[in-house]
This record gives C-alpha cells, sequence and structure tokens, in this order.
C-alpha cells in the first residue's frame, strides 16, 4: 500500500538555527514528490515538486531534495515567519491523486 | 486576481441537514479536487473531477456527493448520511496538460462543524 510518513510531527527552532524536515514514503512509481506550506486556518500553499532521485529545488531559506525512498525540506538560519505545517505527498495511481502525509509542525521562535 | 474562492469560510450543520460547500476557480483549470483535513491526520481525497460532467470518488466518498456543471464550479453536498462532518474541507484545481498537470492549487478552506 502506498503511504507517506513525516518526521517529525512537531519542531521548534530558534531564529538562526537551521534543520532538517523528513518526507519518507513507500509507492510503486513515484510520478511526483509535492511540498507544501500550510498557516493555521488556510489552504496549502504550493512550494516544490521534484521528479527524480536527484532532484533539488531552492526557495528563499528552504531547499528540497529527493532520494529513492525520502525527501528532505532544509530549512537555512529560518526566521518566524517561516513557523508554519509543511506538508508532503506524492502522486499515486493512474490519475492526478495526492497522497498527503500528516505533516511537520515548525515553529520558529526569536 | 487568479485563484480558487471557497465559500462560506465557516459553515455549521444540524442534524439531519444536508449542507453545501462552494468552490469556484477562475484559473482555467480543468481538474478539481476536494479533500478533506482532519488534526493530526493527510488531506484526504473525497472526489475528483477531469472534465465538465464527469466526476470519481476518491477514497472517502460515502456521505459526500459532488456535481460539474461548469468548468469553474464544483460543489461539494455534506449529506445527512455523514455521520462525522466535522473537519476542514479543502477544494484544489490543477491543468490537465505536461507535468504541471500534477500541481494541485488550494483554496481557503471551509471548516464545517456540528451544531
Amino acid at each position: 500500500e502506498d503511504q507517506v510518513t513525516q518526521s517529525p510531527e512537531a519542531l521548534r527552532l530558534q531564529e538562526g538555527e537551521s534543520s532538517s524536515l523528513n518526507c519518507s514514503y513507500t509507492v510503486s512509481g513515484l510520478r511526483g514528490l509535492f511540498w507544501y506550506r500550510q498557516d493555521p486556518g488556510k489552504g496549502p500553499e504550493f512550494l516544490f515538486t521534484l521528479y527524480s532521485a536527484g532532484e533539488e529545488k531552492e526557495k528563499e531559506r528552504l531547499k528540497a531534495t529527493l532520494t529513492k525512498k525520502e525527501s528532505f525540506l532544509h530549512i537555512t538560519a529560518p526566521k518566524p515567519e517561516d513557523s508554519a505545517t509543511y506538508l508532503c505527498a506524492f502522486l499515486s495511481g493512474g490519475y492526478n491523486k495526492l497522497i498527503f502525509g500528516a505533516g511537520t509542525r515548525l515553529a520558529v521562535h526569536p | 486576481d487568479g485563484g480558487i474562492t471557497q465559500s462560506p469560510k465557516y459553515l455549521f450543520r444540524k442534524e439531519g441537514q444536508n449542507v453545501t460547500l462552494s468552490c469556484e476557480q477562475n484559473l482555467n483549470h480543468d481538474a478539481m479536487y476536494w479533500y478533506r483535513q482532519d488534526p493530526g491526520q493527510g488531506l484526504r481525497l473525497i472526489y475528483y473531477s477531469q472534465i465538465v460532467n464527469d466526476f470519481q470518488k476518491g477514497d472517502i466518498a460515502e456521505g459526500y456527493s459532488v456535481s460539474r456543471e461548469k468548468k469553474e464550479s464544483f460543489p461539494l453536498t455534506v449529506t445527512s448520511a455523514q455521520k462525522n462532518p466535522t473537519a476542514f474541507y479543502l477544494c484544489a484545481s490543477s491543468i490537465y496538460q505536461g507535468k504541471a498537470k500534477n500541481i494541485q492549487y488550494f483554496g481557503a478552506g471551509t471548516r464545517l462543524s456540528v451544531l
């Protein structure tokens, strides 16, 4: 069965303290791995999509990487405004179906 | 501004009542989706539609119904058969050509509670 697991469930960082969020998956034939940011009470905001192992994408303080079994979201020198829940998802099935992890709640304190 | 509009932001349902959540997009996207989000869980797919007048059940379709009469609109009805409707409902859309077809964009959500 296709599934995705995110860790840790919650992460507290001091401003400027770099860290990484993990998304591990088991899927028969990965067709795309997606990262979203979700603020409380709002819809997810698209960040990155990765299609093949070894691929990397960057946006400001965020960098997403992909291997054959997992993806990492690296946060460099985070700021309080980076506080949010980060969701990963992968494409499954013959149609455009996303399987989501439960997310990592990130809190960055000044 | 192009985007996905969900309404209302908050909705309350009485026992035995059907309620309808609205989702409109002006992105000219072909495909639209409804997800349900519960605390501590990932988003789960309720229904999706790839073209007008066609839609398919997702993983948790029981107690829900949809229609797709226009490309821009994909309303979700939560029926009285859905015994645990309290959740955050999210609508999404995507184009359907090339690799960009895989990127789903989300609305701001509707929070449904039971009175």
